[in-house]
């Protein structure tokens, strides 16, 4: 199984911030890297796909990179509705891993 | 715009069998997208059980693939999950998904998630 590893696992930011979250991917998945935003008690919510493709409807602010072994998920400037946990998944080779998650707080 | 909505006993003893269905309104379950199911166990991160075409094809996670199996009706616009032998491991909230049909794999469209609690 590929396994991802995203960086960090908890970060604390301000309203206006910009952040990066990492993921490393423990062989090369080509660019067959999606972003997942979850909010407490809520389903996932699809954001990025094939690294840096914004779904319909996903704000500007995000933005996604990389390729080979290494992604980034940025935010430009944090909106209140931004705090949630992040999860990048492979779509590489099944089984379809996802990373442990990035739970991104308010400073 | 496609809806789903799991649904199931929320309770399964151990060693038996978990069965959920989702129900997809809004869209054809029969149409050019796979359909899948993830688990998350409490306070943790999210796990792919497999997906599902309407033609019946088929991918799982091999850790759990001697106990899953997905089907799908298309008759009532449905899929399910059986997870036979289901431990206390097992308990974890379950999402039914629509899949991107812009790149493989990856669920776009999910349901609200219901809780599967394994205990006696």
């Amino acid at each position: 199984d590929i396994q991802l590893t995203q960086s960090p696992s908890f970060l604390t930011a301000s309203v206006g911030d910009r952040v990066t979250i990492t993921c490393r991917a423990s062989q090369s998945i080509s660019r067959y890297v999606n972003w997942y935003q979850q909010k407490p008690g809520k389903a996932p919510k699809f954001l990025i796909f094939g690294v840096s493709n914004l779904r319909s409807g996903v704000p500007s602010r995000f933005s996604g990179s990389g390729s080979g072994t290494d992604f980034t998920l940025t935010i430009s400037s944090l909106q209140p509705e931004d705090f949630a946990t992040y999860y990048c998944q492979q779509s590489y080779s099944i089984p379809y891993t996802f990373g442990q998650g990035t739970e991104l707080d308010m400073k | 715009q496609v809806q789903l909505q799991e649904s199931g006993p929320g309770l399964v003893k151990p060693s038996e069998t978990l069965s959920l269905t989702c129900v997809v309104s809004g869209d054809s379950i029969a149409t050019s997208y796979w359909w899948t199911w993830v688990r998350q166990p409490p306070g943790k991160g999210l796990e792919w059980i497999g997906e599902i075409y309407y033609s019946g094809d088929t991918n799982y996670n091999p850790s759990l693939k001697t106990r899953v199996t997905l089907s799908v009706d298309r008759s009532k616009n449905q899929f399910s999950l059986r997870l036979s032998s289901v431990t206390a491991a097992d308990t974890a909230v379950y999402f039914c998904a629509r899949n991107s049909q812009t790149i493989v794999g990856a669920p776009a469209d999910w349901g609200q998630g219901t809780r599967v609690t394994v205990s006696s």
